[in-house]
């Protein structure tokens, strides 16, 4: 049981670029969640999905587009990349009805130059 | 919109010293409230919730509605309690947490 993978670890982009960040889930957990964690900031919510199929707006997706094929896959996509993505982002896991708190993956520190 | 303030960016304690770490929240609802950590290189994970009313590693949080606060505290602090906390509140009827800014809690020997 791995709980929450994300990868890549660390990754750095130029300006323009694209990447996909990869979340992957092993718990059967129905809600998923991609944060972005900036210094004294704490943590804001980018997009987020109920279950399968079902995803919908956090609090910063503008830049960010996400999918749900699986239950177990949530990959955050960014399109062109720019300076002010420059974050650490956190994908988390949650069985919301029978055990709500997140599970949190070891997170992806993203550097766009 | 529900919001979480955690006033203190960082909290320097001495070993054995209590601990406070304060949260206070703005909802309209009746919240969920959390305490997560981040301790160095690791991830964050969940601390407490109230709904348990637990005690975690010494730590207790008690949700006050008249004050809207969920401070953290811990009667004597730890160096391994040395990390990150964070604050984190659930509306009722929702899903996503909203996060405080952070607290780094440094306990020195």
């Amino acid at each position: 049981n791995a709980g929450v993978t994300q990868t890549p670890k660390f990754r750095i982009l130029k300006i323009g670029q694209s990447m996909t960040l990869q979340c992957t889930q092993d718990m059967n957990h129905n809600y998923m969640y991609w944060y972005r964690q900036d210094p004294g900031m704490g943590l804001k919510l980018i997009y987020y999905s109920v279950g399968a199929g079902i995803t919908d707006k956090g609090e910063v997706p503008n830049g960010y587009n996400v999918s749900r094929s699986t239950t177990e896959d949530f990959p955050l996509r960014l399109e062109l990349a720019a300076p002010s993505q420059t974050s650490v982002y956190f994908c988390a896991s949650e069985y919301r009805d029978r055990d709500p708190g997140y599970t949190f993956g070891s997170g992806t520190r993203l550097t766009v130059v | 919109a529900q919001r979480v303030t955690q006033p203190e960016k960082l909290l320097s304690v001495f070993k054995g010293a209590p601990v406070e770490l304060k949260c206070n929240y703005s909802y309209s609802g009746s919240p969920e409230l959390f305490w997560y950590v981040q301790y160095s290189r690791q991830r964050l994970q969940l601390l407490l919730r109230h709904i348990s009313r637990e005690s975690i590693k010494g730590f207790t949080a008690d949700l006050n509605k008249g004050e809207t606060s969920f401070h953290l505290k811990k009667p004597f602090a730890q160096e391994e309690d040395s990390a990150m906390y964070y604050c984190a509140l659930k509306e009722t009827s929702g899903s996503r947490l909203t996060f405080g800014e952070g607290t780094q809690l440094t306990v020195n020997p």
